[in-house]
């Protein structure tokens, strides 16, 4: 079955870009939408963004300016670049095979995600 | 401040059945289908739920979903003490153009 592994430094530097790595084993990018999501130490999750497989993509707009996704078909990875971090983005990210289009919206099905990466934010 | 409202935690006893609630608006629940995810102390999310009702393979049947409205509702029947977990609903949010999550519930089984 599909798994997905996420690879990055566990620690940035205030004000840096933080970087991240989804490797996808088991199965293919192609055909599918692949996400990212995080979520701070204690708290609930958030979604960052989702790009097809092709490369259109969506950001969560509170976050839109700071982040691009990005895909590499060819090692079956996508990545997560989130610049001018803070501590406030110190945070668990996880990606993941989904949504789902439908129609103009998404479904938000996310599955699998991967085991999570801690990214802490410190100067 | 979380887009859908979910009760911090519930609690129950084994064998027992609980609900879980979430409650959104028309441009989220009411307009898109809902998923649920079980997150195991340490571990990653993992879906239970998708599009307001179905269950993945391997999910067995004591969990289900359930949607009226603007709400949405995850019970899950004969619980276990390995049920014990943070329990969070997701939807697209189709005015915000934003995936939203419930703030999550933390589950207790007594």
């Amino acid at each position: 079955q599909v798994q997905l592994q996420e690879s990055g430094p566990g620690l940035v530097k205030t004000w840096e870009t933080l970087s991240l790595t989804c490797t996808v084993s088991g199965g293919s990018i192609s055909g599918y939408y692949w996400s990212w999501i995080r979520q701070p130490p204690g708290k609930g999750l958030e979604w960052i963004g989702h790009m097809y497989y092709s490369g259109s993509t969506t950001y969560n707009p509170s976050l839109e300016s700071r982040t691009t996704i990005s895909a590499d078909t060819s090692r079956n990875q996508f990545s997560l670049k989130l610049t001018s971090v803070t501590t406030a983005d110190t945070a668990v990210y996880y990606c993941a095979r989904g949504p789902y289009a439908s129609g103009r919206y998404y479904i938000l099905r996310f599955d699998p995600l991967g085991q999570g990466i801690l990214v802490t934010v410190s100067s | 401040q979380s887009v859908l409202t979910q009760p911090p935690s519930v609690s129950a006893a084994p064998g027992q059945k609980v609900t879980i609630s979430c409650s959104g608006s028309s441009s989220n629940i009411g307009d898109n289908f809902v998923s649920w995810y079980q997150q195991l102390p340490g571990a990653a999310p993992k879906l239970l739920i998708y599009e307001n009702n179905n269950r993945p393979s391997g999910i067995p049947d004591r969990f289900s979903g359930s949607k009226s409205g603007t709400s949405a509702t995850l019970g899950i029947t004969g619980l276990q003490t390995g049920d014990e977990a943070d329990y969070y609903c997701g939807t697209w949010d189709s005015s915000l153009s934003v995936g939203v999550f419930g703030g999550g519930t933390k589950l207790t089984v007594l």
